[in-house]
């Protein structure tokens, strides 16, 4: 069963600097990888997918990567903002013979930016 | 476009009643799927569907229904509510393939069952 870790549920950092959040899975025969924000009170809205071909994704400050070999995917944020204060989760399909229409998530890492 | 389109945003009810989630995409989708969310446990998938007339089970389906007659809507159905089933219940969709998946998720739907 793949179990999928974010480590640490909650992060605090000053306003400018740059970041990583850290996502670990424990079988790499995955799809792909996603990687969701969620504001409090919210649904979850995309931020970036890699597919298991690639190494890493980009949208604007925002890049992630994936290491399937070590079963790790990271999210950089560059220069931090106030408006990135939310819950970040990674996810990934259950292999199936459909595809990914079932996802495993993370617990997610709670970031505050603090002005 | 509307994308997902979860009803109703905030519902309490009495153990033992029974309702229905409803969950509507605009975006010709054929993965839909229905997750509950709740503090500790992240989100946890209840039942998906592939297709019309196609539906599973997830992780944690105990205690619910669901049917897709159609491509555009996926309702929850809770038969008998008890209240381990206080939850935010999030219903999502994406196009199908393994190279593709990008999720689309509701608003959510907060239920507290007394």
């Amino acid at each position: 069963k793949q179990e999928v870790t974010q480590i640490p549920a909650a992060l605090s950092v000053p306003e400018g600097e740059n970041l990583v959040l850290n996502c670990s899975f424990t079988d790499s025969a995955i799809y792909n990888l996603q990687w969701f924000r969620q504001d409090p009170g919210k649904g979850l809205t995309s931020l970036l997918l890699i597919q298991s071909s690639q190494r890493e994704q980009t949208s604007g400050r925002l890049n992630a990567s994936l290491d399937k070999s070590s079963g790790r995917s990271t999210l950089y944020i560059a220069a931090s903002q106030p408006g990135d204060s939310a819950t970040y989760l990674c996810a990934l399909p259950i292999i199936s013979n459909f595809g990914n229409e079932k996802l495993t998530f993370g617990t997610g890492t709670r970031l505050t930016i603090i002005p | 476009n509307a994308g997902v389109t979860q009803t109703p945003k905030f519902q309490v009810l009495k153990t033992g009643q029974s309702m229905t989630l409803q969950c509507a995409q605009d975006m010709n989708h054929e993965y839909m799927s229905w997750y509950r969310q709740d503090p500790g446990m992240g989100l946890r998938l209840i039942h998906y569907s592939v297709g019309a007339g196609i539906t599973d089970q997830g992780e944690v389906p105990n205690g619910y229904n669901v049917s897709r007659s159609t491509t555009e809507d996926f309702p929850l159905r809770l038969l008998s509510a008890a209240p381990s089933q206080t939850s935010v219940y999030f219903c999502a969709s994406s196009f199908a393939g393994s190279n593709t998946g990008e999720l689309f998720f509701g608003e959510g739907s907060r239920l507290t069952v007394l």
